[in-house]
């Protein structure tokens, strides 16, 4: 597709169990993002990959989060031992480079909720 | 370090009047500014961006921002709310740190249009 494609759209996890939310950016772009969206919250940034270099990480709230980007492309956010406080709406953007003006063009989220 | 602050949580006006949402933002460097949208079960969208060319930028869907130095405002108008307009708005900001431009989000705005 030519846009930012997430899955799963919408997940329900259960309490300590583990989950992995997909992002598949836009062809050629060098930069991914993943943000975090609860209610009232705006969005949280969590982490961000340009190209090869080492990953961003100073957003991830603890660590039981971890991100990787495989090949430069495909991204997988993966939360360890989910907690109820993880629900939230989890975006994936990418852009084109790191420029200052870049767009960046969002997925349209993966909601998670733990019960 | 960067930050957004977006006045108003919630922002109702009837159809055919002025749309204001507003947004300040504190930097020690020079920003660029961006306006992004986001409609139900949708994915952000970008609105227009200030990339310190002219200080009025206009948009898509009849939408323009003023970048005003002095205080630390980047405003969104419109002249005549549309009912397809009510969605959800955010500002960002994008400053230079540390090699890279993270854009900050503020909380979002809801625009709610009435009959």
């Amino acid at each position: 597709g030519a846009g930012v494609s997430q899955s799963p759209s919408n997940k329900v996890t259960e309490k300590g169990k583990d989950v992995e939310l997909r992002c598949d950016p836009i062809s050629g772009h060098t930069a991914l993002y993943w943000y975090r969206q609860s209610l009232g919250q705006g969005l949280e940034f969590l982490i961000y990959f340009q190209g090869n270099s080492a990953p961003d990480k100073s957003g991830l709230p603890s660590d039981r989060f971890s991100a990787e980007r495989t090949g430069g492309s495909v991204s997988t956010l993966t939360i360890q031992r989910t907690q109820q406080e993880d629900s939230a709406v989890y975006l994936c953007a990418s852009s084109l480079g790191r420029g200052q003006a870049g767009e960046l063009f969002f997925g349209e989220g993966s909601r998670l909720t733990v019960l | 370090a960067q930050s957004v602050t977006q006045l108003g949580s919630h922002v109702s006006v009837s159809e055919g009047a002025l749309v204001l949402l507003r947004c300040n933002y504190s930097s020690s460097v020079p920003p660029y500014l961006f306006w992004y949208v986001q409609y139900p079960n949708q994915g952000l969208q970008l609105l227009l961006k200030y990339t310190s060319a002219a200080t009025l930028v206009k948009g898509i869907n009849g939408f323009e921002a003023e970048f005003k130095k002095s205080e630390t405002s980047f405003h969104l108008t419109k002249p005549s709310a549309h009912m397809s307009d009510a969605a959800e708005y955010f500002c960002a900001v994008r400053v230079a740190s540390g090699g890279s431009y993270i854009p900050t989000f503020g909380r979002g705005t809801s625009l709610i249009v009435h009959p």
